[in-house]
């Protein structure tokens, strides 16, 4: 069974880094692409950006830009989103999701990690 | 790239059915055949229900249809079912491959 668990929730001040993860289980990780997606207080999703955890290739949608940093460790099988200095604009609901390839539709999503960043 | 724009809202009664609708431009919708549809209930995580424009993953149920037509796409519920009452998100693959997201539509089953 494909499943994507993702880090659980985090509560962090303005300036803080943080590092969430979602881990690919049931599949080969290294064949299929994860997206990041953010979902914030009452809104719409928007699309982040995403990882090849085969060769690392990674392309970032241009509102999320050097704003935050996508990666993935093949040898656990996860992959990361990461901050280097939070906002409190960055609260927000994270979901990873699984892509067949870069411009197919995601067939499984993680259970969201929620980002609460406040002084 | 913008997101793509859906209506904020649609309505209907049960047994009845409703469309979507989803715009974009030549870049994206309108230029390629990777077009998605999600459902998302609250406090849920997003599932997909149509793929490629009008394929439904395996489990969705056939009440649940796409199409695409130049620089818009559609979804279409037809035989409304209490259930189906959800926010619903149209994706599109972009020319800057990347994707992009609708901005929502809240279906209300009457």
């Amino acid at each position: 069974e494909v499943q994507l668990v993702q880090s659980g929730a985090e509560v962090k001040k303005p300036g803080e880094s943080l590092k969430i993860s979602c881990k690919g289980s049931g599949y080969s990780f290294t064949s299929y692409w994860i997206a990041w997606v953010r979902q914030m207080p009452g809104m719409g999703l928007e699309w982040m950006g995403i990882i090849y955890p085969g060769d690392s290739d990674t392309r970032y949608s241009p509102s999320f830009q050097g704003q935050v940093t996508i990666s993935a460790d093949k040898s656990i099988s996860t992959a990361y989103l990461q901050w280097s200095s939070l906002k409190a604009s960055d609260s927000a609901i994270y979901f990873c999701a699984r892509h067949e390839t870069i411009a197919e539709a995601a067939g499984y999503w993680g259970q969201g990690t929620l980002v609460t960043v406040s002084s | 790239q913008s997101a793509l724009t859906q209506p904020a809202s649609v309505s209907g009664s049960p047994g009845q059915s409703i469309t979507i609708s989803c715009t974009g431009t030549s870049s994206d919708v309108g230029g390629y055949k990777y077009v998605s549809w999600y459902q998302q209930h609250p406090g849920k995580a997003p599932k997909l229900m149509i793929y490629d424009v009008s394929n439904r993953p395996s489990g969705v149920s056939n009440r649940f249809s796409g199409s695409k037509s130049g620089n818009t796409a559609s979804l279409t519920i037809s035989g409304l079912q209490a259930e189906d009452e959800a926010d619903y998100y149209c994706s599109s693959y972009t020319i800057s491959s990347t994707q992009v997201f609708g901005g929502g539509t809240k279906l209300t089953v009457l």
